[in-house]
Parts: structure tokens; sequence; C-alpha cells
């Protein structure tokens, strides 16, 4: 059964620090991996989608990894800025499936 | 930039009473999901929808869930009888899910309280 963790479950940084944000999954057999944020009360807004083929994706200040075969894939959000503050959320479709599997989430805050 | 859109935004119902959520798909998309987040745990999956019929379901999603897509826009979530349990966030998404065009995009979500 696949299971998504997510570590640190709460980071509080400066402003300006770049950052880096950690999912594994425990299952390798995936054919996406999504990256969220979740404001407080509100929806998940898609920030990047990782195909099982592809290494990285990049936008903006965000750059997702992913490294299929130990289970792992980073967010690295860079220059932080207060507006980054939310908790962001991994998800990862398994091959055979459609729905996506989420993780416990990052909360995070950018203080100025 | 088309959104998914979703009302209520919040809906207070009694136990055993029946609700209907809705959600407005992006337009051109043809898959269709209901998720929900219990408050302070992980998004879960619910269900799936292609081609007017389910696609695939959780294991939480039991004989008191149905999904129907009545018209060309509207894509609905019954609870028919709601217990206290499914006090919760409720987010519809939609994805064309073609090669390369995969992503979910998810919507504001309906707050249920169930009381």
């Amino acid at each position: 059964k696949q299971e998504v963790t997510q570590i640190p479950a709460a980071l509080s940084v400066p402003e300006g620090e770049n950052l880096v944000l950690n999912c594994s999954f425990t299952d390798s057999a995936i054919y996406n991996l999504q990256w969220f944020r979740q404001d407080p009360g509100k929806g998940l807004t898609s920030l990047l989608l990782i195909q099982s083929s592809q290494r990285e994706q990049t936008s903006g200040r965000l750059n997702a990894s992913l490294d299929k075969s130990s289970g792992r894939s980073t967010l690295y959000i860079a220059a932080s800025q207060p507006g980054d503050s939310a908790t962001y959320l991994c998800a990862v479709r398994p091959g055979n499936t459609d729905k996506l599997i989420f993780g416990t989430g990052t909360r995070l805050q950018v203080f100025p | 930039e088309p959104e998914v859109t979703q009302t209520p935004s919040h809906q207070v119902t009694q136990m055993g009473q029946e609700v209907i959520l809705r959600c407005v798909p992006i337009s051109n998309h043809l898959y269709f999901y209901w998720y929900r987040q219990i408050l302070g745990q992980k998004v879960e999956f619910l269900v799936s929808f292609y081609n007017n019929e389910i696609s695939e379901k959780s294991e939480i999603f039991d004989d008191q869930f149905s999904v129907e897509r009545p018209d060309g826009s509207n894509f609905t979530l019954k609870i028919r009888s709601t217990k206290l349990e499914d006090s919760a966030m409720y987010f519809c998404a939609s994805s064309e899910n073609l090669a390369g065009q995969e992503t979910q995009y998810f919507g504001p979500g309906t707050r249920l309280l169930v009381l």
C-alpha cells in the first residue's frame, strides 16, 4: 500500500532563505507526482507536476525534483517570501489508478 | 484562467439528512474527482468519474455516497444520510488526463459540518 510522508511537518524561516521540503513514498511504481500549496481553510493550488520519466520541473522560484527509484521528491523554494507561507502537500499518482495519494504536508511560515 | 468552482462554500446539516455538494469542473476536462479532508488529517481520495461512470472509488465511498453529472457542466456528490464523521472539507477536482496533461486542478472546497 502506497504511503506518502513529508518532512519536516513544520518549518519557520526568515525571509530570503532558500529551503527544501521533502516528500517520500513507499512504492516507486508511480505515474506522476504533484506538489500543491494549501492556504488555511482554502483549496489546493497545483504548483508542479513531475512525470515518472522526469527528474525535475521548474516554475519561477520553485523547483521540484524526483528520484523515483529511491522514492523521494524535493521541493526547493528559492529566496522565500512571507507570501510563501502555507502548507505544502505532495501527492503521488500510483501507476495503475487515477487517484492521488497525499502526504501529511509541511506547514511553512516565512517571517519578515 | 479557468478554474474549478464549488457550491456551497459551507454547509451545516443535521445527522441523517441528505446533502448535495456541487462542482463545475474546468470545461474541457474529461476526468472528475472528489476528495475530502477531515480537519487535521490528510486529503483522501473518494471517487473518480469518467465518461459518465465511476472509474474508481475508495473504501470510504460506500452506498451512502453517489456522484452524478446531471448536465454538461455540473458534477455532484450526494451523501444520502449524513453521519457526524462525514464532517470534512470536500474538494472537487478535474483533469484532462491526456498524456502530458494529467494535472488535477482542485476547487476551493465545501466545508460540511454534520451536527
